[in-house]
């Protein structure tokens, strides 16, 4: 079964309109994090946020915010006023402390692109 | 801002042939790690590394596979005799530790294996 799932392939929106990466994870483990990395078209992988379980507080950065909520299980990145420069693969990533260690389980990926 | 490296940028081998991927963590990173991304597919954890031995590793990370930190900055990845299928982009991560709010791991830039 997928641990995370990222049900959205391919997003695409104007410029300036808000947008939400949708990200619903599985685990059985009390003690987990979750990880947003973008991947530019230039193919690497930059950290943009990690959160713990015990922590379900939003966390606004920027244009930037997620909303993490253990009761539906799920970790949603939003964008608002999106600009071109937003365009990229956007990944979740769980990491389970006592199941599978340090790991990273990522994802298949969200595509976003901005048009202008 | 201290960050991973990664060389090559982009490998090109025969298949059969021996390739090692090279990388140079951050350098107070303790944790080491390698993941592959098949073209358009989600990135895949293969091995983590801590204290000159390997702490955890997937099944993908079969018998072709080696790492090693043969020196003080330098952690490689060997994968022995390439195959079609191991044409990928390979992420080296590192992470300052496994505890809270030290476990983040960041990524290289990647490099692209191409196997012919």
């Amino acid at each position: 079964a997928q641990k995370v799932t990222q049900a959205q392939t391919e997003i695409s929106v104007v410029e300036k309109e808000d947008v939400t990466l949708d990200c619903v994870y599985e685990t059985r483990d009390t003690t987990y994090y979750l990880f947003w990395y973008k991947q530019p078209p230039s193919g690497e992988l930059v950290f943009l946020i990690r959160r713990n379980s015990f922590d379900e507080q939003n966390e606004i950065s920027g244009r930037y915010s997620w909303n993490f909520q253990k009761s539906t299980s799920s970790f949603n990145f939003t964008i608002t006023a999106s600009q071109v420069v937003d365009s990229a693969v956007y990944f979740c990533a769980l990491s389970e402390w006592e199941t599978s260690g340090s790991r990273l389980t990522f994802g298949e990926g969200t595509q976003l692109t901005v048009n202008p | 801002e201290p960050e991973v490296t990664q060389t090559p940028s982009h490998q090109v081998t025969q298949m059969g042939q021996e390739v090692i991927l090279r990388c140079v963590p951050i350098s107070n990173h303790l944790y080491f790690y390698w993941y592959r991304q098949i073209l358009g597919q989600k990135v895949e954890f293969l091995v983590s590394f801590y204290n000159n031995e390997i702490s955890e590793k997937s099944e993908i990370f079969d018998d072709q596979f080696s790492v090693e930190r043969p020196d003080g900055s330098n952690f490689t990845l060997k994968i022995r005799s390439t195959k079609l299928e191991d044409s990928a982009m390979y992420f080296c991560a590192s992470s300052e530790g496994i505890g809270p709010s030290t476990d983040t791991q960041y990524f290289g830039p990647g490099t692209r294996l191409t196997v012919l």
